[in-house]
């Protein structure tokens, strides 16, 4: 298995533009979770989906962030507009889902985004 | 809600030599599960070991190994035989387990582990 996806790995732009990052999960996997990672503020989960329908919306900063999962595969992160403050470590994670071991997380390799 | 704590933001450890890393938590869930992830320079997030709450027994992986106390309410690591490789960012972390519905990762701030020859 090719593990979660993300992509960019480095995205650089300039404040107000918009910037959507992109996972693909691991195939099979029911759960999806986006996380942010700061230095001042740690890894946050901004929002996770069960069965492609958002579930916790509530660590998602503000209406600037929109995430979507149009289908099992495929889901994406959207800022928009971008400003300095948003430049973090964005990491996708998956799992098969609820009950037991199915709950573990499997992360992918994060994407950086540098809003200049 | 569920809080993780790791009181030592910084740790240093020489080759070869074995080193204790700290996570204490809270929580008013029953079952649960704890894990530790590695982070390198690299940024991934890698698994090195979990440990499930309903187990008396602390888990083992090669050489990381884990003491669980419950009643405490304390996971740490402990890391044998510390290799180069081993220089990382290491988070705790907290996943309730809930019947039929996925739940969320509580991390902790995070220990940044140098391993020196």
């Amino acid at each position: 298995d090719a593990g979660v996806i993300q992509s960019p790995r480095h995205e650089v732009t300039e404040m107000g533009q918009e910037v959507t990052l992109r996972c693909k999960p691991i195939s099979g996997h029911n759960s999806l979770f986006w996380y942010r990672q700061t230095m001042m503020r740690g890894l946050e989960l901004l929002i996770y989906f069960n069965n492609n329908v958002p579930i916790d919306d509530s660590g998602m900063p503000e209406d600037r962030f929109s995430a979507k999962m149009p289908n099992a595969s495929f889901s994406t992160l959207k800022i928009q507009p971008s400003e300095p403050r948003d430049s973090a470590v964005y990491f996708c994670a998956s799992s098969l889902g609820a009950g037991g071991r199915r709950n573990e997380q499997f992360f992918g390799p994060g994407t950086r985004l540098t809003v200049l | 809600a569920q809080t993780v704590t790791q009181s030592q933001p910084e740790m240093s450890v020489q080759e070869a030599e074995t080193v204790t890393l700290s996570c204490t938590y809270d929580t008013s869930e029953s079952n649960y599960y704890l894990f530790w992830y590695k982070q390198p320079p690299s940024r991934q997030m890698i698994l090195v070991i979990r440990q499930e709450a309903y187990k008396q027994q602390n888990a083992t992986e090669n050489r990381f190994s884990v003491n669980f106390q419950k009643a405490a309410k304390s996971f740490s690591l402990k890391i044998s035989d510390s290799q180069l490789g081993d220089t990382a960012m290491y988070f705790c972390a907290f996943l309730p387990l809930w019947d039929g519905t996925a739940s969320k990762l509580t991390f902790g701030t995070g220990t940044r582990l140098q391993v020196t020859l």
